[in-house]
């Protein structure tokens, strides 16, 4: 099984700023990682599939990077409603398998 | 747009089989424009992928849960169905369905989740 590990687990950014979010592959996962979004008590949404391409109705500000076992979510300018919980994903068609980070909290510095 | 309603009963007894349904609008189980998944997440954890079923016929499970886990069709009410057996308090969790383009890979399409807790 592919082990996708996020860091940090916690990362404090001040509106305005820019956050990056790292997720690391146990072996390549080519370009098959999403990033998805969940605040409280709520689904978790896609931001991010195929590395880079934006989900419907994403803003330009997230965008995403890396290939094979490197990945990283860039927020550019740090809005008060992104301040959440980001989860990345590896998804192989096949045989069909898909696993999460653990997460990392995005809060309010 | 495909929208997912998840429900079931929210408390299972140790170890029997909890049993969820999510009825699909907006799109066909039967066509293979969807992956139709189902994922779990604990109170406060992250997420774990259970298994999908595509086109009704084709079904792939987490290897950690395969022994447990049965995803099923019902093509006449457009719904699909989770079995899990023997369960205990580890399977408590927040049950989401989802789905997701081949196209796209990942998971574009969530349902609201439903909480199930194993207690007696």
């Amino acid at each position: 099984e592919i082990v996708m590990t996020q860091s940090p687990a916690t990362l404090s950014v001040s509106p305005g700023e820019r956050a990056t979010l790292s997720c690391r592959a146990s072996q390549s996962v080519s370009s098959t990682l999403a990033w998805y979004q969940q605040k409280p008590g709520q689904a978790p949404r896609l931001l991010i599939y195929d590395v880079s391409t934006r989900a419907t109705g994403i803003p330009a500000r997230f965008s995403g990077s890396g290939s094979g076992t490197e990945f990283t979510l860039t927020i550019s300018s740090l809005q008060s409603e992104d301040f959440a919980v980001y989860y990345c994903q590896q998804y192989n068609n096949w045989p069909p398998m898909y696993t999460f980070g653990q997460g990392t909290k995005l809060e309010i510095k | 747009q495909v929208q997912l309603q998840v429900s079931g009963p929210g408390l299972v007894k140790p170890s029997q089989t909890l049993r969820l349904t999510c009825t699909v609008s907006g799109g066909s189980i039967s066509s293979g424009d969807y992956y139709w998944s189902w994922i779990r997440q604990p109170a406060g954890k992250g997420l774990q992928w259970i298994g999908r079923i595509y086109t009704s016929v084709s079904t792939t499970y987490n290897p950690s849960l395969r022994s447990r886990v049965t995803i099923s069709p019902d093509t006449s009410k457009n719904q699909f169905s989770l079995r899990l057996s023997s369960v205990t308090a580890a399977d408590t969790a927040l049950y989401y369905c989802i789905s997701g383009a081949p196209i796209i890979g990942a998971f574009d399409i969530w349902g609201q989740g439903t909480m199930v807790i194993v207690s007696s």
